[in-house]
């Protein structure tokens, strides 16, 4: 089946800076959405994108489906951006959302 | 606020009990469902229902039975779990089970058996 790897594993931010998420898929995908899991378990879509690139507010992500891969961009981080986000593309031959391990953002003041 | 609910919110249960955990869409959607999250793992896929009817079941022991009664609600008794099932249980609805779907979660169920 698919594999997704995102990296990094964990991150580590001052209020403020900027960072990049990284999804990597190893097969071709009808779509791909990013979430962020906040540290009460909840999921909240962040974007639906299965090529090109989309803004909302300081967010964006790009997807890259022929390179099999998205990035999603966080700008001026907040503390409230904590917690753990989610890649989840949709495989071709299943139909079903694959999610990679995650990245574990911490953001102090 | 997803539009998907979950109760309860946390539970502990032993071995040897029964219990049901709930799931309600008001998104209006055909498809919902159950996810199991373990420490340090991704999220497993574990039933998917469409229009009321299973189309996917995950190798997922007995001891897990889902139901769901009509397109809203989803539910999945629990009975004599082991230790290692516990884990956060998400539920997910969308439009449909097919290709090009958003999925939207709810709160999840914390479990934990003793």
């Amino acid at each position: 089946g698919i594999q997704v790897e995102q990296s990094p594993p964990d991150l580590i931010l001052q209020e403020g800076a900027n960072s990049t998420l990284r999804c990597n898929f190893s097969d071709s995908v009808n779509n791909l959405q990013w979430f962020h899991q906040n540290p009460w378990g909840q999921l909240i879509n962040l974007f639906y994108i299965p090529s090109g690139t989309k803004q909302n507010g300081r967010l964006s992500a790009t997807t890259v489906a022929t390179e099999r891969y998205s990035l999603l961009y966080i700008s001026s981080s907040q503390t409230t951006d904590s917690g753990v986000y989610f890649c989840a593309p949709e495989s071709y031959n299943t139909d079903k959302l694959i999610f990679g391990t995650g990245t574990r953002l911490q953001v102090f003041p | 606020e997803t539009g998907v609910t979950q109760t309860p919110r946390h539970l502990v249960m032993g071995m040897t009990n029964k219990k049901s955990l709930k799931c309600e869409q008001h998104l209006g959607h055909n498809a919902m469902y159950w996810y199991k999250q373990s420490a340090k793992k991704p999220l497993e896929l574990m039933f998917v229902y469409s229009l009321e009817e299973r189309v996917e079941n995950n190798s997922v022991p007995s001891r897990f039975s889902p139901e769901c009664p009509n397109s809203s609600h989803l539910f999945l008794h629990l009975h004599t779990l082991q230790p290692e099932d516990s884990a956060l249980y998400l539920c997910a609805s969308s439009q449909d089970f097919r290709r090009k779907n958003i999925q939207y979660f709810g709160a999840g169920t914390r479990l934990s058996v003793l």
